[in-house]
């Protein structure tokens, strides 16, 4: 199994509301990050998890918060948002962060904040 | 620096042959990776090169060269599925990757 999943594909959010992306793999991969993505734009690291532990936040606002649950479940909790926060949220894994050059990605939520 | 630079967009026919270019700076680096990215999709791993020479899978192909920080992508017999955006990125030494801004292959029939 070398697929990352994520639900929901698609959110739409109001400003006030709270709701989490989910993430899941099952290739016993022990790195996972989150991205968020822009139209026309690479990818921008958000966070990266390593055996279950946060090792970076890249300066990501407090009204994102992830949580690793176990090694195959990855969450990213959404509270107060702002219209800018619109973009394409991707999940991706790694065998370890020293295998980042390889990540399988998740199909992404597509989220909008209204 | 640990900047990537690659074209913003490429254009070539169906059949053909397309090379997509990347350069980087040389400050702290491990080696360079290429992702696939249709639109709409997620990005796809297709490649890694940590030392010199040619990665081939299939009809896609990988090179670096470190003494002149360069690498690219070789795209074989085009389909138009391969149509897509395609990233270099490079890691770096907190092991995160450092991507470059994209290059939109455009396949013309």
């Amino acid at each position: 199994d070398t697929e990352v999943t994520q639900t929901p594909k698609h959110l739409v959010m109001g400003m006030t509301n709270k709701k989490s992306l989910k993430c899941e793999q099952h290739m016993g991969h022990r790195a996972m990050y989150w991205y968020k993505q822009k139209a026309k734009k690479p990818p921008e690291l958000m966070f990266v998890y390593s055996y279950e532990k946060l090792s970076i936040n890249e300066s990501v606002p407090s009204r994102f918060s992830p949580e690793c649950p176990n090694s195959s479940l990855l969450n990213l909790h959404l509270h107060a948002l702002q219209p800018e926060d619109s973009a394409l949220y991707l999940c991706a894994s790694s065998p370890a962060t020293s295998a980042s050059y390889e990540q399988y990605f998740g199909p992404g939520t597509r989220l909008t904040v209204t | 620096g640990q900047s990537l630079e690659q074209p913003s967009e490429v254009t070539a026919v169906e059949g053909a042959i397309v090379q997509i270019n990347c350069t980087y700076q040389t400050s702290g680096f491990y080696g360079l990776s290429w992702y696939q990215q249709h639109d709409g999709g997620a990005p796809t791993f297709l490649s890694y090169n940590a030392l010199d020479g040619l990665e081939e899978t299939g009809r896609f192909s990988s090179f670096l060269s470190r003494s002149d920080s360069y690498g690219y992508l070789l795209l074989q017999e085009l389909q138009m599925k391969d149509s897509a955006s395609y990233f270099c990125a490079r890691r770096d030494s907190n092991y995160q990757l450092i991507w470059g801004a994209g290059t939109k292959l455009i396949i013309k029939p």
